[in-house]
């Protein structure tokens, strides 16, 4: 069974850091490109980042380039988001998902984790 | 521009049929994909490639595509397809998703 779990949300001050991970099973890792989608309460997606297959490829919303940065580590079948310069409308549910196809930027997403949730306040 | 618009909402009674458009220059040139979102739970891909549906969705399911325009169509729907649903495409910038519609089962 395909599985992402994500990790690493909380509290955090405007201006402070977070790193979410998310741990992937089941698949060909090497194989997909994963993303980063979040949702802020009671609002709807938004796609914040992607990283091809070998991690040679990233890609950014304009909403967070140059705060965020997406890495993975085929090795632990695990994909990162380090988040600095947070701001109070960063605040969301942060999803991990894997690419549906094997495109260096896929087409659609599938299937999505649970969630971790990020909260930027003082 | 790389907005996708959905009608914030849809109602429809049990058994009948609805639809749910999602319209935006990127579908011109890229293929629509949908996502269903129950509350308190993570989006589930419910039609990929405007057309394909994902092993384990019920055949009620379709959809189907013209121009800048898909649509997602459920058929006799069901007290359990109610759910937030989001249409997503990708476009030169990155991946793109659209407002929403929430549907209602009257």
């Amino acid at each position: 069974e395909v599985q992402m779990l994500e990790s690493g949300g909380g509290l955090v001050q405007p201006g402070g850091s977070l790193r979410l991970s998310c741990a992937a099973s089941g698949f060909t890792f090497t194989s997909y490109a994963m993303t980063w989608v979040r949702q802020a309460p009671g609002k709807g997606l938004e796609w914040v980042s992607v990283i091809s297959g070998s991690g040679g490829n990233t890609y950014y919303a304009d909403s967070v380039k140059g705060r965020f940065t997406i890495t993975r580590d085929n090795s632990k079948k695990a994909v990162f988001l380090q988040m600095n310069s947070l701001r109070a409308e960063d605040t969301a549910v942060y999803y991990c998902a894997k690419g549906g196809d094997d495109y260096s930027f896929p087409n659609w997403f599938d299937p999505w984790g649970q969630g971790t949730l990020v909260t930027v306040s003082s | 521009s790389n907005e996708l618009t959905q009608p914030p909402s849809v109602s429809v009674s049990p058994g009948q049929t609805a639809r749910i458009t999602c319209s935006g220059d990127p579908l011109a040139k890229q293929h629509g994909n949908w996502y269903q979102q129950k509350p308190g739970q993570a989006p589930v891909l419910v039609m990929y490639k405007d057309t394909k549906r994902p092993s384990g969705i019920p055949e009620r399911f379709s959809g189907s595509s013209s121009g800048t325009i898909v649509t997602l169509t459920i058929s006799g729907v069901q007290a359990e397809d109610e759910a937030d649903y989001y249409c997503q495409s990708i476009h030169s910038r990155g991946a793109e998703f659209g407002g929403g519609t929430k549907l209602t089962v009257l």
